[in-house]
């Protein structure tokens, strides 16, 4: 079974910094592209980026409003996938979903996995 | 960047009824378009792929059908469990983008 699970969330204050891990089981990590997805509070989904495995020289993709301010990351060694959150904005502020593209080319890169999610306040 | 647009955006039905949602995009994606589920409180779940294939253990009431840039998901006859939001996303290119929801309300 595959299981994500989301930690690091929590309050950050305007212009400062948060780190959220994701630890993988249930699948080989390090064949798999990763995503991040937040949902604002009553909002729709919004895409984070993605980072793509080693085969694909762990290259990564943002969506416009992160570019610049978040960095993605991962540690096949630890099954973990890493979005260090710089600059925080209030508009920041969301459930951030750890998430699985099903495969690494563009017909499969569906999210067929989903963590449960961990919540960042951005609130001074 | 590539447009999802849903309607409608709320929906009431009832138990047993048939209902469609439908998602446009603003330029053609083929055929690469995922649909979620997503209940209160909850991470979605991936409902079709590829416009209208049926992710494994998702039940059979559930179709999605399209390409280009018109899709629908059509869930044939209504249970307690479908009252959720639902969401499209197109897989053609970055950024990855959804559509704004549909929330599925009981009448």
């Amino acid at each position: 079974e595959v299981l994500l699970v989301e930690s690091g969330g929590g309050l950050g204050q305007p212009g400062g910094s948060l780190r959220l891990s994701c630890v993988a089981s249930g699948f080989t990590f390090s064949d798999h592209y990763m995503d991040w997805v937040r949902q604002a509070p009553g909002k729709g989904l919004e895409w984070v980026g993605r980072t793509r495995n080693k085969a694909n020289a762990y290259t990564t993709e943002y969506a416009a409003s992160v570019k610049g301010r978040f960095i993605i990351s991962r540690d096949d060694s630890r099954n973990s996938l890493y979005l260090q959150m710089n600059i925080l904005k209030p508009e920041d502020t969301a459930v951030y979903y750890c998430v699985r593209p099903h495969s690494d080319t563009w017909s499969g890169s569906y999210f067929d996995s989903w963590g449960q999610g961990t919540l960042v306040t951005v609130s001074s | 960047d590539i447009q999802l647009t849903q309607s409608p955006s709320f929906l009431s039905a009832s138990v047993g009824d048939r209902v469609t949602i439908t998602c446009r995009a603003s330029q053609d994606i083929s055929s690469s378009l995922a649909w979620y589920q997503q209940r209160p409180g909850k991470a979605p779940t991936l409902l079709i792929y590829a416009a209208s294939t049926l992710q494994s253990g998702v039940p059979s009431r559930f179709s999605g059908s399209g390409s280009g840039t018109g899709f629908t998901l059509t869930i044939s006859s209504l249970q307690p469990e479908d009252f959720a939001t639902y969401y499209c996303q197109q897989l053609t290119s970055y950024p990855i983008t959804f559509g704004q929801g549909t929330r599925l309300e009981m009448k």
